[in-house]
């Protein structure tokens, strides 16, 4: 266990759908990060949020939106969706003290889109 | 623009072998650097990573990986795989905004 929960691990919706991505960043993480994972396109880097507020933003398409709330965990929201929208969403978190320096996954999303 | 590029798309070893995976990067300075593996079906796992320091970098399950500045490059190693290092390996670079750019992919295949 990484300590970055994703809900739900596996997610099958029909095209045009919208559908809400979850994730829990590892205790005491302020950021989080989302990334999509897709056969042709790789690991690509959507958008990022600090403490509530959005940080960077990466290849995210207009129909995608995320937030965070002040609980820290995030949404990230996928509507109209297509058929090529089907991937992995990784959520990931960051500390930058101490020895866990650096970047969490979670274990991600499996979005199938039909 | 920031990039990550790693040649192999698919590595054959056999157990017991030793592994080199390449990796090279584009950035202006010093970038924070990273070796992930993904099991199939499964999250990234980090290896290990560099940031400065000691520029040959021990990770878990018996990785290692070389920072050489003069060639971009951030190869990991390993001196016998296992069967079970059968996975796909991702490098990943931090160019500073915080957020990671990774390169395509290695697929590790493992030969009985």
């Amino acid at each position: 266990d990484s300590g970055v929960t994703q809900t739900p691990k596996h997610l099958i919706t029909a095209t045009g759908q919208r559908v809400t991505l979850r994730c829990s960043p590892r205790s005491g993480d302020l950021s989080v990060y989302w990334y999509q994972q897709s056969l042709d396109q790789g690991l690509q880097f959507l958008i990022q949020y600090y403490n509530g507020e959005e940080r960077a933003k990466g290849n995210i398409l207009e129909r995608f939106s995320a937030q965070q709330f002040p609980d820290l965990h995030s949404e990230l929201n996928l509507s109209s969706l297509e058929l090529g929208d089907s991937a992995l969403y990784f959520c990931a978190s960051s500390s930058w003290t101490g020895l866990n320096y650096g970047y969490t996954f979670g274990s991600g999303t499996r979005l199938t889109v039909v | 623009a920031q990039s990550v590029t790693q040649p192999d798309i698919h590595i054959t070893v056999s157990e017991g072998a030793s592994l080199e995976l390449r990796c090279n990067y584009s950035y202006g300075a010093t970038p924070y650097l990273f070796w992930y593996v993904q099991s199939p079906g499964q999250g990234l796992q980090l290896l290990l990573k560099y940031f400065s320091g000691d520029t040959l970098v021990q990770g878990i399950k018996g990785f290692e990986a070389e920072f050489k500045r003069s060639q971009s490059s951030f190869n990991l190693r390993k001196p016998s795989v296992h069967w079970s290092d059968a996975a796909e390996y991702f490098c990943a670079v931090d160019q500073g905004a915080q957020k990671l750019v990774f390169g395509q992919g290695t697929r590790l295949t493992i030969n009985p």
